[in-house]
C-alpha cells in the first residue's frame, strides 16, 4: 500500500515550456487534490476532482489543467510555464470529506 | 470562503516541555483536521477532529465547534516534532470538500 505518490520529485523548466505532474493513490479516494505551497503562503487549492471524469477549480486554478481520466490517477499539466509558478506541489486523497492524505510533493523551478 | 488563523506563528521550546497551538476559524468548519510538515517536507494527518477530543500518544486535539476554534497538545515534547503543524478546515454542508489551510504555527525542539 503505498498511499499517495507523485512523479517527479523535481523538475526545473524554462519559461514557456510545458509539463506534467502525474499522482497517483491506492487506497479507492474518490477525492483527490492539486496544492501549491509557497514561503508564507500555507497551502493553497489549485484544482480538484470529486471523482472519475469529474475536475473543479480552486482558490488558484489559473495557467494550470487537470485531468481525472481513471480513478487513481490526478494529473496536473502547466500549458506555459511562468516564474510565478516555482512551487512545492502537493497532490492528496480523501474519502469523501474525511482525513486528507498527502503525497510525497513536487520541488518545481521555473526559470 | 473560510478565513483561518494560527497562532502562535513561531515556537520554540526546550526538549520536555509542553505546548498548545491555536486554530480560530472565521465560520463554521464540520471537517477540521491538523497536519504535521517535517524538516523534509512531508506532510502527515494528525487528527481528523471536527468536534471533541481525540489523543495519539504524546498528542492531543480539541475542537470547540460552536466557538470556531481547534487546540492542538504537545506533550513532552522532543526534536522530532519538530516542523510546521497546520490545521485545516471546510464546511461540507454547502457541498464544498475544499479544505482551508491556515500558514501554519513553525516549532522548534531544541534538546
Amino acid at each position: 500500500n503505498a498511499g499517495v505518490t507523485q512523479t517527479p520529485k523535481f523538475r526545473v523548466l524554462k519559461t514557456g515550456q510545458s509539463m506534467t505532474l502525474l499522482c497517483a493513490q491506492d487506497m479507492n479516494h474518490e477525492y483527490m487534490y492539486w496544492y501549491r505551497q509557497d514561503p508564507g503562503m500555507g497551502l493553497r487549492l489549485i484544482h480538484y476532482s470529486v471523482g472519475e471524469g469529474t475536475t473543479a477549480k480552486g482558490e488558484v486554478p489559473d495557467g494550470y489543467n487537470v485531468s481525472r481520466l481513471k480513478k487513481q490517477n490526478f494529473l496536473l499539466g502547466l500549458e506555459s510555464a511562468a516564474p510565478s509558478q516555482t512551487s512545492v506541489y502537493f497532490c492528496a486523497s480523501s474519502l469523501g470529506s474525511g482525513r486528507m492524505y498527502f503525497g510525497p510533493g513536487t520541488r518545481l523551478t521555473v526559470t | 470562503g473560510i478565513q483561518v488563523e494560527q497562532s502562535p506563528p513561531d515556537l520554540i521550546l526546550q526538549e520536555g516541555a509542553n505546548s498548545t497551538l491555536r486554530c480560530n476559524f472565521s465560520d463554521s468548519v464540520n471537517n477540521l483536521q491538523w497536519f504535521h510538515q517535517n524538516p523534509w517536507g512531508q506532510l502527515i494527518n494528525l487528527f481528523y477532529i471536527p468536534s471533541g477530543t481525540k489523543q495519539n500518544g504524546r498528542l492531543s486535539a480539541t475542537t470547540v465547534a460552536t466557538e470556531r476554534y481547534s487546540l492542538l497538545y504537545i506533550s513532552s515534547s522532543q526534536t522530532t516534532d519538530s516542523g510546521v503543524y497546520f490545521c485545516a478546515g471546510s464546511y461540507s454542508g454547502a457541498g464544498s470538500y475544499q479544505l482551508t489551510f491556515g500558514k501554519g504555527t513553525k516549532l522548534s525542539v531544541i534538546p
